[in-house]
């Protein structure tokens, strides 16, 4: 089956780094995006992998091991605004985004 | 706004009604997927077209939901004879086909069912 697993709720102090877990089980892989999502709003683009690496884009960074099946999402210099939930999505073999959860990253001052 | 917009962004109806939302996408994305999002969990795949064509629909979809682009532009989503459980938001996405194919989102209609 496919499966696409990260933490339901992490915790961050204001100003701190902290690092978002993605594992993934797909048939197929043709990229990974991260989503952020404020509450009672619609998901908006972060970052896209699909070659194994680091993607750094201003305070926020995503890896990405496809031999692994994992992904993470570094954010830094925490800003009371990056409370959100962080979504996973895995692009599979028919090119169908295949989402996670979403984890719900808490900020506190 | 040339972003994707979704009509109307809330609804609330009691149970077997019909509903029909609508979905304007980017202009030039020939790509309209449709999701459904509830509280806590990441969106669930619905369906989606690639200009007019429906090419995937999920098998968790019940005959109680119909979509459609007409004419490759904007689409429509009708659930029939709602119940309780079809209480979500209703995401609606666009992008252009390809593999990285990022997905605009709208920003989504909550509909709840009395």
């Amino acid at each position: 089956g496919q499966n696409i697993d990260q933490p339901t709720e992490m915790t961050a102090t204001e100003g701190a780094i902290v690092q978002i877990n993605c594992t993934y089980q797909t048939s197929g892989f043709n990229g990974l995006f991260w989503y952020q999502q404020h509450a009672g709003e619609a998901p908006t683009f972060l970052s896209y992998n699909v070659l194994d690496g680091l993607e750094e884009k201003g305070r926020f960074s995503s890896f990405l091991s496809r031999s692994k099946g994992y992904s993470y999402l570094l954010l830094k210099e925490l800003q009371m605004k990056d409370s959100a939930s962080y979504l996973c999505a895995v692009s599979g073999s028919n090119y169908q985004l295949i989402w996670g959860a979403g984890t719900k990253l808490i900020i506190k001052p | 706004d040339t972003g994707v917009s979704q009509d109307p962004r809330h609804k609330i109806t009691k149970r077997g009604q019909n509903v029909t939302f609508r979905c304007d996408p980017i202009s030039e994305h020939n790509r309209l997927y449709w999701y459904r999002q509830t509280l806590g969990q990441g969106p669930e795949f619905l369906t989606y077209f690639q200009n007019e064509a429906q090419l995937e629909k999920s098998r968790l979809l019940s005959d109680r939901f119909s979509a459609e682009r007409p004419k490759g532009s904007f689409s429509t989503l009708e659930i029939q004879r709602t119940e309780q459980g079809d209480s979500a938001m209703y995401l609606c996405a666009s992008g252009t086909s390809g593999g990285g194919d990022e997905q605009f989102f709208g920003p989504g209609t909550r509909l709840t069912v009395l």
